[in-house]
């Protein structure tokens, strides 16, 4: 079946660094445009990062700019977030999402997310 | 990157509709038919309702509809039902080719 599957994600001083992961299966990974998008606890959906299918192109949050850096291995089915300077307020579940639209932001399947703590 | 300005809260009893709206600019919900809608029960990941303003995916239900009027995109759910309560987020496309979310509306099935 369609599935998004994250990892990576713990506990992690301010200003240092951590990747998390997402690996993809039941459909072609290589069609689709991946986002990332994190939710603090208690809080509201925030958009961080997208690639488009193909690598080509990359778009990121104002919050996440300069610090993230998103890329993905098509051999691979896999998605990956690159986190550094990390800030306390980086706290927050971290999914990615496929987008069924390209880059434009309906994401039909989502991962069941990881938890990314800056403390 | 302003969020998209949602109401906090609304509330309706079983049988009853409702409508949350999702209000931006003319960069972003008024500017592109790249509105979605999506439903988040508590402790789990959120799931597409609607898409680019007014399509249902498959399988959710036609209780759910969609629409615009210029910088406001609406959400409408008809014949409340219990499982309806839940957290609800509108997003659009922007012009600065990134996705902004609204801050979230909490449904309360009375």
């Amino acid at each position: 079946q369609v599935q998004l599957v994250e990892s990576g994600g713990g506990v992690v001083q301010p200003g240092r660094s951590l990747r998390v992961s997402c690996a993809a299966s039941g459909f072609t990974f290589s069609s689709y445009g991946m986002h990332w998008v994190r939710q603090a606890p208690g809080k509201g959906l925030e958009w961080a990062a997208v690639m488009s299918y193909d690598g080509s192109k990359k778009y990121y949050g104002d919050s996440v700019k300069g610090r993230f850096t998103i890329s993905r291995d098509n051999s691979k089915n896999t998605v990956y977030l690159q986190m550094n300077s990390l800030r306390v307020e980086d706290t927050a579940v971290y999914y990615c999402a496929r987008d069924q639209t390209g880059e434009a932001g309906a994401f039909d399947v989502w991962g069941q997310g990881t938890m990314v703590t800056v403390s | 990157q302003s969020a998209l300005t949602q109401p906090a809260s609304v509330s309706g009893s079983p049988g009853q509709s409702i409508t949350i709206s999702c209000t931006g600019t003319s960069s972003d919900v008024g500017g592109y038919n790249y509105v979605s809608w999506y439903q988040q029960h508590p402790g789990k990941a959120p799931k597409l309702m609607i898409y680019e303003v007014s399509n249902r995916p498959s399988g959710v239900s036609n209780r759910f509809s969609g629409s615009k009027s210029g910088n406001t995109a609406s959400l409408t759910i008809s014949g409340l039902q219990a499982e309806d309560e839940a957290d609800y987020y509108c997003s659009s496309y922007t012009s600065s080719t990134s996705v902004v979310f609204g801050g979230g509306t909490t449904l309360t099935v009375l």
